[in-house]
């Protein structure tokens, strides 16, 4: 199994500018999780989805935030417009029956 | 108070010395509990699961202490590839969901 599979692996855009990242969960998985990593804020959950459904999405930090998942394949997160306090690390995990969680590489995203 | 507390460190440790941390928890609902491991730059993967009994893989030994509310990672033996940030995390069912909350991580650096 490929694992949980993000891209871009970076991404360095202007403030203002459209930012979508996109996660491949585990075949099979069926909760799919977005999280954000910063120094000052450590881990912070954004939103996640049982089954394609979204089932909490209290961690977005504001409308310019969305997140999508047309498919038990794949997920976007999408930052419009972006702006420079979005930096951050956002990973992508899934999550099978059993509780087992599995996180993709994370995309490394700066906003100048 | 957060819901998920560890000392940030960084812990400054020789190679072969024995390093414990701890982790507190604020829901006593929390169902049930893990250690993860994250490398600099990397994603956070799983190091070991942390049972009611207590539990042990190879050099690792993690107990849970329900009545106080924390868990405890002990690392016997250390080697310079022990350096990692470890993370704490609980999962407590919400609703008719389960959510990881995070700890912030304990830094750990293993001196030749």
């Amino acid at each position: 199994d490929a694992g949980v599979i993000q891209s871009p692996r970076h991404e360095v855009t202007e403030m203002g500018q459209e930012v979508t990242l996109r996660c491949k969960p585990i075949s099979g998985h069926n909760s799919l999780f977005w999280y954000r990593q910063t120094m000052m804020r450590g881990l912070e959950l954004l939103i996640y989805f049982n089954n394609n459904v979204p089932i909490d999405d209290s961690g977005m930090p504001e409308d310019r935030f969305s997140a999508k998942m047309p498919n038990a394949s794949f997920s976007t997160l999408k930052i419009q417009p972006s702006e420079p306090r979005d930096s951050a690390v956002y990973f992508c995990a899934s999550r099978d029956r059993n509780y087992g969680y599995t996180f993709g590489s994370g995309t490394r995203l700066t906003v100048v | 108070r957060k819901e998920v507390e560890q000392d940030p460190g960084p812990f400054n440790v020789p190679e072969g010395a024995t390093v414990a941390f701890n982790c507190t928890y604020s829901n006593s609902a929390s169902q049930s509990f893990f250690w993860y491991r994250q490398d600099c730059r990397k994603e956070p993967k799983l190091l070991m699961s942390v049972y009611s009994s207590g539990n042990e893989d190879g050099r690792f030994t993690a107990q849970l202490n329900r009545a106080s509310q924390y868990i405890s990672l002990l690392i016997r033996d250390s080697k310079l590839s022990d350096s990692a940030t470890y993370l704490c995390v609980v999962n407590v069912r919400q609703g008719g969901n389960y959510q990881l909350i995070w700890g912030a991580g304990t830094k750990l650096i293993i001196k030749p």
